[in-house]
């Protein structure tokens, strides 16, 4: 139980193009799913917290017009990279709970901006 | 602010031999605390979590992590290493109850000699 995936792994995309980010829960229903950024080397910084059907809420220093994020259903959350810069390269890793104190984690999604 | 760290960095251990890695954060009341571990390339995955109760948990692959409050500690430990846990670890905190973010130490990697 309480899986949760992510679609692509990996992407390689052109700068300036936008990228979307897929993060599903697939036996569970999640009220709450988190976008995090992990740099090599690095932990995982939280980027934004998303409830279902409501804005997200983005740490300080993330750009909400950068990073778009929709929690359109219980299962999915979404994350775009709009307008995708070589700096932005990075492993994005999603996580979801179901209303308790547990964050279960995606895989994880690669992205190299060129 | 409320902190996790993790003072070790890097730690190498040999097959066979037990392991602790530790983990403090700072005050904090009623913290639930966690263990991720994460392989290349991929997610986190939860080895064991504390909320309440017996300060002794047991976790997956044969970890187990002891909540002291007097230390504001949550170390890991395990007997007997494999040379499949070689991997990156993460402390994790939850303050503030439920509603709270996850709150992850810089991490530890482990290397596992023959």
């Amino acid at each position: 139980g309480a899986v949760v995936s992510q679609h692509p792994s990996w992407v390689i995309c052109k700068s300036g193009t936008s990228v979307k980010i897929e993060c599903r829960s697939l036996d569970f229903q999640a009220t709450t799913m988190f976008w995090y950024r992990q740099f090599p080397k690095q932990s995982l910084m939280l980027m934004a917290t998303s409830n279902e059907g409501s804005k997200a809420t983005y740490e300080q220093g993330v750009e909400k017009d950068k990073f778009l994020i929709n929690h359109a259903s219980l299962t999915l959350s979404t994350l775009t990279v709009t307008s995708a810069h070589p700096e932005d390269s990075s492993f994005y890793i999603c996580s979801a709970k179901q209303g308790s104190e547990t964050q279960y984690f995606g895989p994880g999604t690669r992205l190299l901006v060129l | 602010a409320q902190s996790v760290t993790q003072p070790d960095i890097h730690i190498t251990v040999s097959e066979g031999a037990s392991l602790e890695l530790r983990c403090n954060y700072s005050y904090g009341a009623t913290p639930y605390l966690f263990w991720y571990v994460q392989s290349p390339g991929q997610g986190l995955q939860l080895l064991l979590k504390y909320f309440s109760g017996d300060t002794l948990v047991q976790g997956i692959k044969g970890f187990e992590a002891e909540f002291k409050r007097s230390q504001s500690s949550f170390n890991l430990r395990k007997p007997s290493v494999h040379w499949s846990d070689a991997a990156e670890y993460f402390c994790a905190v939850v303050y503030g109850g439920s509603q709270g973010n996850l709150i992850f130490g810089k991490g530890t990697k482990l290397s596992v000699k023959p």
